[in-house]
């Protein structure tokens, strides 16, 4: 069985600072690792993925992820936050193994501050 | 292209009451997913489908029934409400390569009473 575990359940911070969001995964089988976000009243987005390759995946706003296989982590980070960053962020994994669906964490809720 | 699209988007019910919830997506995805959102929960999958014409269970389907008659449709009926399942549901579909992510309906938040 496969279980994600997000090791914060809010994270705030002041606007330009940075910022690390900590997941967690345990399986029995390879996965492919997933960061989501929600913004208020909205559906769920895809924030970046990793699924081989340089550990390090960025995406376009800025954040950062890094896969580390030995801690089976895949924090998610920026080094400088802005307002509009003020969302909740889901890490998710997904088994190598046809006909599964992807399990999420319980979700982080940053929020950003002046 | 719109995407996932989940009808309706609010719903207020009486314990008991019946009532559907309707995904329909025009990606031309194999898989489809319902999960609910629950305040420090996360998302918790209820049922899921790999294909037309077969459904499977999550983490949580009790009190949920699917169905999946045609590739762009799911639908997940509540036959009998309990305010437990007062949430916001969402739906989401993906290919079924494992290195594809699901992409999300906007929500449908119910609210038993």
């Amino acid at each position: 069985a496969q279980s994600v575990t997000q090791l914060d359940s809010q994270v705030p911070v002041f606007e330009e600072a940075p910022v690390e969001l900590r997941c967690n995964y345990s399986s029995s089988v390879s996965v492919y690792l997933f960061w989501y976000v929600q913004y208020p009243n909205q559906g769920l987005q895809l924030l970046l993925k990793y699924l081989s390759g340089s550990t390090l995946v960025e995406s376009i706003n800025g954040f950062e992820a890094e896969f580390n296989k030995s801690q089976t982590s895949f924090h998610l980070r920026k080094p400088s936050v802005h307002i509009s960053d003020t969302a909740e962020y889901f890490c998710a994994v997904r088994p190598n193994q046809a006909g599964t669906a992807l399990i999420f964490g319980k979700g982080t809720t940053l929020s950003v501050s002046s | 292209n719109a995407g996932v699209t989940q009808t309706p988007k609010f719903r207020v019910l009486k314990t008991g009451q019946s009532m559907t919830l309707l995904c329909a997506q025009d990606m031309n995805h194999e898989y489809m997913y319902w999960y609910r959102q629950d305040p420090g929960m996360g998302l918790r999958l209820i049922h899921y489908s790999v294909g037309e014409g077969t459904t499977a269970k999550g983490e949580v389907p009790d009190g949920y029934n699917v169905s999946r008659l045609k590739k762009q449709n799911f639908l997940l009926g509540l036959e009998s409400a309990a305010p437990s399942q007062t949430s916001v549901y969402f739906c989401a579909s993906s290919y079924p390569a494992m290195n594809t992510e699901a992409f999300f309906g906007q929500g449908t938040r119910l609210t038993v009473v």
